[in-house]
This record gives C-alpha cells, structure tokens and sequence, in this order.
C-alpha cells in the first residue's frame, strides 16, 4: 500500500519554508526521499532510518516518527531550483523495495 | 557518480508488439529494480531482482513482463504483447546492498504504445 502525502501540490515565494509530510499504514524500516523534475528522472536526497533521527542539511531536512509511521520533509528559504515533485518512499519489510508515495508539487515562484 | 544507463530513451512500438528495455546498472551493485510512472502520476514499483532471480514483483508485472540479466552487466526488461495502457516512463534502479542505500535511478526509457 503506498505511502500518502499531504499536501498534493504547494506554490511558494522564493524564501518562503514549506513542510511535506508522508504517512504510511504500514510499520516502516526506512523513508526515503527524492525530488523529480519534470522528464527527469527521481533525485535522491535522504534517507531515514527507524530511531526517529532527524537529517538533513541547513535548508532540507527530514525527520522520521516511527511510532506514527510518519515522515515530514522541511525546506527552509526556498530557491527556484526546489521546484520539482517529491516523493517519499517507503521500506517496510523485506528491504527489497522502495514504494513511492503519491507525490507533492512544489513550485517555487520569484 | 557512478550512473544506470538505460536505452533507448525512447520507444514507439505497435500495440501487440514485444519490446525490450535496457538498463545497465552500477556495476557493484546487488539490487535491481524496474519501476515506471505513467505521466503526471506517481512512481510505480514493478519489480525487483537479485541474485540472479524475482525477489518481488507488484500486481502490474503480470505474465506479460519478464525480466534478465544475461550476461551480468546488462538488466532488460521485456513486454511480451504491448498494450495501450503500458505507454509510460520506465526507470530501472539499482542499489548496492540491502541495508537501506539509497536507489541508483537511470534517466528512463519514453514508451509509447500506438
């Protein structure tokens, strides 16, 4: 079962921070986190394992909540290049797949 | 970086006909995988490989999709009778072990069914 994002799509102002959250029914190993361009294929940008870490560098960071099956992915002082769809992508058992969850859009306008 | 390489980039076949997509993944890698995204949609996961064999497959890979790796560098993915519906970007990944690396995406294969 795929993971859900919220929200589906998101427009900011240049330097403005946004949140993306994903949230799975399922008990989680790991969250993934990637951005797509259009045409493009996925960007990897982190990954969260199960112990509730936050990563991340100063403008894009993600935290876990294992007990939520829950993960939130932070952009701080947005630029025009965060534009793109994230995905977040979830690991439960088995370590075999990565499944993908439904997307959020985010576009960065000046 | 080390990089998947997929061919062709793009694709137009006949529906009925069989087609074949290409992935060389990175080359210590273990882990393979297909997904494809129909456009606008989200990313879906096909199938996995390692070790030679399917370690999972979703409920789209049915008896029309097949997967080999024949000669150890290369990663195809065959449809065996295209459909309409199978016109969508196909991305092959791979990863270097189990414990939670992170997916090695090649740039896709455009399929168009016609």
């Amino acid at each position: 079962q795929q993971p859900v994002q919220s929200p589906q799509a998101v427009i900011l102002r240049e330097g403005e921070d946004a949140v993306i959250n994903c949230s799975s029914s399922k008990a989680l190993y790991s969250v993934h986190w990637y951005r797509q361009k259009h045409g493009e294929a996925p960007v990897f940008l982190m990954i969260l394992l199960k112990g509730g870490e936050q990563k991340g560098h100063e403008k894009i960071s993600a935290s876990f909540n294992e007990k939520k099956q829950q993960s939130s992915l932070y952009l701080t002082a947005s630029q025009l290049s965060y534009s793109g769809t994230y995905f977040c992508g979830t690991e439960s058992g088995g370590y075999q797949k990565v499944t993908f969850g439904t997307g959020t859009k985010l576009q960065v306008i000046p | 970086e080390p990089e998947v390489t997929q061919t062709p980039s793009h694709q137009v076949t006949q529906m009925g006909q069989e087609v074949i997509l290409r992935c060389v993944p990175i080359s210590n890698h273990l882990y393979f995988y297909w997904y494809r995204q129909i456009l606008g949609q989200k990313v879906e996961f096909l199938v996995s490989f390692y070790n030679n064999e399917i370690s999972e497959k979703s409920e789209i890979f049915d008896d029309q999709f097949s997967v080999e790796r024949p000669d150890g560098s290369n990663f195809t993915l065959k449809i065996r009778s295209t459909k309409l519906e199978d016109s969508a970007m196909y991305f092959c990944a791979s990863r270097a072990n189990r414990e939670s690396e992170k997916l090695f995406f090649g740039s896709g294969t455009q399929l168009s069914v016609l």
